[in-house]
């Protein structure tokens, strides 16, 4: 049974750039969350999918969105990027519901120049 | 605003001897308590939960305490392995926005053989 994977594994952008991040959740679940990780710093979650739709936000600015396809898998999208968004971004997957355990995916390593 | 937070970046343990993790938090609504570890290139796995229904959990050499009057909680881990080194996240769950885990910053904890 295959975990959470991410695709890209690295990748280098330039500022202003608009990039994509890709994550197919582990087996059975059914949301997936993304998490921004900075250099030296916890997870900082950044929005939730559920039935294809934001369930739930954090403190992140428009220029990030995504998308949860039918089959579960789920995009990052962020737009306009800037230095500061350089970091691993992780996808957690789950089945919805208090208590339940999120799996995380190794990563995407994002550096933005 | 961190509102989980981790003190203590790094902490050495000799091999056999217990390692004492310990984790803040603010956020009076935090009701459910988790502990992740994270090894390099990799995404951060579930090690152990407590709800706040409980103040100890217990799985193995692992043991999560929770003191909900401190806000405070700590892992220990008896006996330490080698294996265990690695960085340690505690993460926290709201009861009104669940399932976005607010993570502290992290201890990275090295055990000596």
């Amino acid at each position: 049974d295959a975990g959470v994977t991410q695709s890209p594994t690295h990748l280098i952008k330039t500022r202003g750039q608009q990039v994509t991040l890709r994550c197919s959740p582990k087996s059975g679940h059914d949301t997936v969350s993304w998490y921004q990780q900075a250099l030296g710093q916890g997870p900082q979650f950044i929005f939730q999918y559920y039935e294809e739709e934001e369930r739930q936000r954090g403190n992140f600015p428009d220029r990030f969105s995504g998308h949860q396809f039918p089959n579960y898998s789920s995009e990052l999208n962020v737009n306009a990027l800037l230095l500061g968004d350089s970091a691993l971004y992780l996808c957690a997957s789950s089945n919805l519901g208090r208590g339940n355990e999120q799996y995380f995916g190794p990563g995407t390593r994002l550096t933005v120049t | 605003d961190q509102q989980v937070k981790q003190n203590s970046p790094s902490l050495s343990v000799q091999e056999g001897r217990i390692s004492i993790l310990n984790c803040d938090y603010t956020n009076s609504m935090f009701d459910y308590f988790l502990w992740y570890k994270k090894y390099p290139a990799e995404g951060p796995t579930f090690l152990i939960s407590i709800s706040s229904i409980k103040d100890k959990n217990e799985d193995g050499r692992f043991t999560v305490f929770l003191n909900k009057s401190a806000k405070h909680l700590s892992l220990h881990i008896v006996p330490s392995q080698p294996g265990d080194s690695a960085v340690y996240f505690c993460a926290a769950d709201a009861s009104n926005t669940g399932n976005q885990f607010y993570f502290g910053t992290g201890t990275s904890l090295t055990v000596i053989p």
